[in-house]
């Protein structure tokens, strides 16, 4: 069964603080894993990423992917209040059209 | 913003009722989804549509159809509702398999009493 395990379930930091966040999976034919932001309403596109070792980065966020181990890491440096949020995992296979998701994990910035 | 609309964004129904969410989408995106999302779930998928007229079933379809009958709209019906379809339903799209991400609705609140 295809699955998408994300870690921690949730987190609460304080402002400044860098985090980081797990994604493990176990989808055949691996095609991509998407990275959302969700906060009161629609999940927004952070990052895609197709190919392992490779970072992407936008400001003070960052990602990468281990298709070895199956795993994808975000991280976000100097946290601020507006990095609350939940964050999910997706992984999408070469085979159907489906995205398999986590059940996201929950951030909490304290000012 | 990928001009996607859902309606009624807020419905509060009774046990047994019909009930139908509309998408709509003025992109021309050939991919449409349905899915729901319920805590400790995630994002689970119900049905998409892969053209005017063409969709399949995802992993929790059961007590639920889907229409497209034009590239704009694609609708979700609960033939009669249950408690256990209480959840927040969101629409996504899609241009093409491959091609990136899913864009998201903002979401239907649906309660069933």
């Amino acid at each position: 069964e295809d699955k998408v395990v994300q870690s921690p379930l949730s987190l609460v930091v304080h402002e400044g603080d860098t985090v980081t966040l797990n994604c493990s999976y176990e989808v055949t034919n691996f095609r991509s894993l998407l990275w959302y932001k969700q906060e009161k309403k629609a999940p927004t596109f952070l990052f895609m990423l197709t190919s392992s070792g490779i970072e992407k980065k936008s400001g003070r966020l960052s990602s990468i992917l281990d298709k070895k181990e199956l795993f994808s890491i975000l991280n976000i440096t100097a946290t601020q209040t507006g990095d609350s949020a939940i964050y999910l995992c997706a992984v999408e296979a070469n085979t159907g059209n489906q995205f398999y998701f986590g059940t996201g994990t929950s951030l909490t910035v304290i000012p | 913003d990928a001009g996607i609309t859902q309606s009624p964004r807020h419905k509060v129904t009774e046990t047994g009722t019909p009930v139908t969410l509309r998408c709509h989408q003025t992109e021309n995106h050939r991919y449409m989804y349905w899915y729901r999302q319920d805590p400790g779930h995630g994002l689970r998928l119900i049905h998409y549509s892969y053209g005017v007229k063409d969709t399949d079933k995802g992993e929790v379809s059961d007590g639920y159809s889907v229409s497209r009958s034009k590239t704009e709209d694609f609708l979700l019906t609960l033939e009669s509702a249950t408690s256990s379809q209480t959840s927040v339903y969101f629409c996504a799209l899609r241009d093409r398999v491959g091609a990136g991400e899913l864009f998201f609705g903002e979401g239907s609140r649906l309660t069933v009493l």
